[in-house]
């Protein structure tokens, strides 16, 4: 049992380049959610979704968009990168309960 | 806004107890959560409240008053591992979003 899986960890854009992060969980979770943390700063929503095919807004959307094709996998996509996206992303997924499990995280640099 | 503010650092010695307090300035949370967050790792789930009152788990106990939109996390016989950061969490939007609090920096000292 993984839990939540992001990919990649680590990366580092130029401003203007597109990228795609993934990810996904094994626990058959209905709702997942992408935030981003920036340094000393709580986490702020980014998008959710409540369940395979659909998404939702969150506190901080502009400049990413997101996908939810299959229940377990939920994509943030960066169509053109700046250098306020430089953050840490964070994913989640939660069944009915109130506990949210989080990813590792992906460290993302933009130049 | 929904907002939740914390102190930004706390500190305390091995053995203590410590209080970490978390005020919000919104209606509409059905209830708040706290999360762990140890450097350069994720956040993990501490505790839900739903009602108000104290809830227990172990050597971390929290509290909730909506009439006071004021909550706390209260950590005792502190540990060394127990130094992280820690957040509090309202839960809103139909039960499900997350607002997150600023955070608080505990600082543990032998």
């Amino acid at each position: 049992n993984a839990g939540v899986t992001q990919t990649p960890k680590f990366r580092v854009l130029k401003t203007g380049q597109s990228m795609t992060l993934l990810c996904a969980q094994d626990m058959n979770h209905e709702y997942m959610y992408w935030y981003r943390q920036d340094p000393g700063m709580g986490l702020r929503l980014i998008h959710y979704s409540v369940g395979e095919g659909t998404t939702a807004k969150g506190e901080v959307p502009d400049g990413y968009n997101v996908s939810r094709l299959k229940k377990q996998n939920f994509l943030l996509g960066l169509e053109s990168a700046a250098p306020s996206q430089t953050s840490v992303y964070f994913c989640a997924s939660k069944d009915y309960s109130y506990e949210q499990y989080f990813g590792p995280g992906t460290r993302l640099t933009v130049t | 806004g929904q907002s939740l503010e914390q102190p930004s650092e706390v500190t305390a010695v091995e053995g203590a107890i410590v209080q970490i307090n978390c005020t919000y300035q919104t209606s509409g949370f059905y209830g708040l959560s706290w999360y762990q967050q140890h450097d350069g790792g994720a956040p993990t789930f501490l505790s839900y409240n739903a009602l108000d009152g104290l809830e227990e788990t172990g050597r971390f106990s929290s509290f909730l008053s909506r009439s006071d939109s004021y909550g706390y996390l209260l950590l005792q016989e502190l540990q060394m591992k127990d130094s992280a950061s820690y957040f509090c969490a309202g839960l809103g939007g139909g039960f499900q979003k997350l607002v997150f609090g600023t955070g608080t920096r505990l600082l543990v000292s032998p």
